[in-house]
């Protein structure tokens, strides 16, 4: 099993601001997901991060607005950089090691005003 | 069309019903996940499936590889089960794809 503290676990936010999520995994994973989930739709895979290497990132999503940081295999953050209301979603991190049970964290929960 | 749709979108049921939630699929999988989702955001895995059947104290869940479809079932139900329940398909990568999610409301 796996443990995913995530946190903030909301947060209220000016346009054109930053806000770094952080998550923290109580074993070593090889790849974390981040996920978005927009008011009243479903999960949308934003990256895969990798530890030694940079994420992949999904269509629709890039670098400079949702830059990411594997720095080991236990830990990662997202920033939602330069933020506008569009960005309002919950954003949760996963794991899921292949054929197993996936974990999320908590979400966070972000409002930008 | 969706890779993964989930029925019915909402559900309603009194205490104490059978509940059956139901999800096709149309891509090529290695696993599929059924997920609740509590109002606060939080996400807990209930079965991870790749061939059968699961049970899981009040809940099942089935899935039928040839026919690209799953079933969650919950039995006796309880408001405590009034969540969101999304079905997920893992394909390459151990990448999920999510359902549209069903919010199920169990009233006392």
């Amino acid at each position: 099993s796996a443990v995913i503290s995530q946190k903030p676990s909301r947060d209220i936010c000016q346009r054109g601001t930053s806000l770094t999520i952080q998550c923290q995994v109580d074993s070593q994973v090889t790849m974390m997901f981040w996920y978005r989930q927009q008011p009243g739709q479903s999960l949308t895979l934003i990256a895969t991060a990798n530890q030694g290497s940079e994420a992949t990132y999904e269509s629709g999503f890039v670098i400079d607005k949702f830059p990411i940081s594997r720095p080991n295999l236990t830990f990662s953050t997202l920033t939602v950089s330069n933020m506008s209301p569009e960005d309002s979603s919950i954003y949760l991190c996963s794991v899921n090691r292949g054929n197993t049970e996936a974990f999320f964290g908590q979400g966070t929960r972000l409002t930008v005003v | 069309k969706n890779e993964v749709e989930q029925s019915p979108q909402n559900l309603t049921a009194q205490e104490g019903e059978f509940i059956t939630i139901n999800c096709s699929y149309s891509v090529g999988i290695s696993a599929l996940h059924w997920l609740q989702q509590h109002p606060g955001g939080g996400i807990v895995s209930l079965f991870m499936l790749s061939s059968g059947k699961k049970k899981h104290g009040r809940l099942i869940a089935t899935i039928n590889i040839q026919e690209k479809h799953s079933s969650l079932h919950i039995t006796a139900s309880h408001p405590r089960d009034s969540a969101v329940y999304i079905c997920a398909v893992e394909t390459s990568g151990s990448r999920l794809t999510f359902g549209e999610g069903t919010q199920l409301t169990v009233n006392p």
